[in-house]
């Protein structure tokens, strides 16, 4: 079972950033977490991933915090395009993902 | 670079029958895991192949199994088809390790 939690679905309007929350209280000291994100009926996508420091990358920026029970994926300018579902994943190892049912973020114009 | 890729994209089939689905890897990965997605149980790991061995298998029926050639290409087989076996397969691949996996577009199997 996955053992984050996000909200099932945000609403963000094109242009603005869009912050989706995720918790992961169970997160153990050797684990990261990682976003991936789905548009419909495609592959999951690479977004970002850490472990305790912030980090950023041409995609997004994500902030843990100091106790690692949450994150925050930031998309600075959200497009139509990053309509999708996004999913954070705790993992020991990047071998084995367990996806819960991510949150659908839809970008309205 | 190119992607992850996966043949065939689409695929039909009935009950009982057989199916074998590929998965090409990003040049220089090693490993590939398998994952079936659904709209009922979400994304589910299946197995994951490291150097032609299976290195991970997730909670699924003997009737799933796959392997790995010496060029890190990988096959996925199902045998004895079910409907509920209709879903989007997708693999991933990584150098291995705790390196980040990049997913395939999928292949979209329905079984009639």
């Amino acid at each position: 079972d996955a053992k984050t939690t996000q909200p099932p679905s945000m609403d963000c309007a094109e242009g603005r950033a869009a912050n989706l929350p995720c918790n992961h209280s169970t997160i153990s000291g050797n684990e990261y977490v990682y976003w991936y994100r789905q548009i419909h009926s495609q592959g999951p996508q690479y977004i970002i991933h850490g472990l305790k420091n912030n980090e950023t990358n041409e995609m997004a920026s994500l902030i843990i915090t100091e106790d690692r029970k949450s994150s925050t994926l930031i998309l600075p300018h959200a497009t139509l395009r990053d309509t999708a579902v996004y999913y954070c994943i705790e993992a020991g190892s990047a071998r084995q993902l367990t996806f819960g049912s991510g949150t659908q973020l839809t970008v309205l114009p | 670079k190119a992607g992850v890729t996966q043949t065939p994209r689409y695929l039909i089939k009935t009950r009982g029958q057989q199916v074998t689905l590929s998965c090409s890897p990003i040049s220089g990965h090693r490993s590939v895991s398998w994952y079936q997605q659904t709209p009922g149980q979400g994304l589910q790991f299946l197995f994951e192949y490291f150097s032609e061995t299976q290195r991970n298998k997730g909670n699924f029926p003997g009737r799933f199994s796959g392997r790995q050639f010496s060029n890190s290409r990988s096959e996925m087989n199902v045998s004895t088809l079910e409907l509920g076996d209709s879903a989007l397969y997708l693999c991933a691949s990584s150098l291995g390790g705790l390196d980040t996996q990049y997913f395939g577009p999928g292949t979209r199997l329905t079984v009639l």
